[in-house]
């Protein structure tokens, strides 16, 4: 089985303050991701990377950043914290060429 | 409308009875995944489908990206199926990014 680590596995934040969450993989895979989750709904994809030092805007990239310094790290940082990032964030990888994606266990986000 | 539609949002089972999910689909799918959420928040990949049909155990699922449809079937439903499930389908503009659907809430009791 695939593994991806997260980390803080949650976090409370104040509004206006800089936050940040770190992925790890330890599966050589090629593409990491960015996903938010609210309370009943599903995942929607925030920032995604298919290479080291390049990153790319998913559906909802507004007020995030995301930086890929190498294969096997990826994190997203909110440069400005707001109420409405409150969620829980997760962090999924896979390979080119074997396109199931592999989750973490999520990062629990509380901004106040 | 939404690229993937759920359905049911909810629904409720005793133990040892079967059911169905069902996801459609806006557009042409290139795969799908199923996903099930426990009650820790943790996903459990279910199924990955690019067309055909896979079983494993009590659950089946089919994905027909023509008629643009994904379905899940659990058989025998048992307590530890309880839980949300979630389809996300991968749409064939490359780097596999996912869409999901809303969820569907399983519970099952004795």
């Amino acid at each position: 089985e695939a593994a991806v680590t997260q980390s803080p596995r949650s976090k409370v934040a104040v509004t206006g303050g800089k936050v940040t969450l770190s992925c790890h993989q330890t599966n050589n895979h090629d593409y990491m991701y960015w996903y938010r989750q609210d309370t009943g709904h599903g995942l929607r994809l925030i920032h995604y990377s298919y290479v080291a030092d390049s990153t790319e805007k998913g559906d909802i990239p507004d007020g995030y950043k995301a930086s890929r310094p190498s294969q096997e790290n990826f994190s997203l940082i909110l440069e400005l914290a707001s109420l409405s990032q409150t969620a829980v964030y997760f962090c999924a990888s896979s390979g080119l060429g074997q396109d199931t994606q592999y989750f973490g266990p999520g990062t629990r986000l509380l901004v106040l | 409308g939404m690229p993937v539609e759920q359905n049911p949002p909810a629904l409720s089972l005793y133990e040892g009875a079967d059911s169905g999910l069902r996801c459609n689909f806006s557009t042409t799918m290139k795969s799908v995944q199923w996903f099930q959420q426990n009650h820790r928040g943790r996903l459990i990949t279910l199924f990955y489908l690019a067309q055909g049909t896979k079983e494993n155990g009590r659950l089946k699922s089919t994905f027909n990206s023509k008629e643009r449809y994904s379905t899940l079937h659990i058989k025998d439903a048992q307590l530890e199926d309880s839980g949300t499930y979630f389809c996300a389908a991968e749409a064939d503009s490359g780097y596999n990014k996912l869409t999901f659907g809303k969820g569907t809430v399983l519970l099952v009791s004795p």
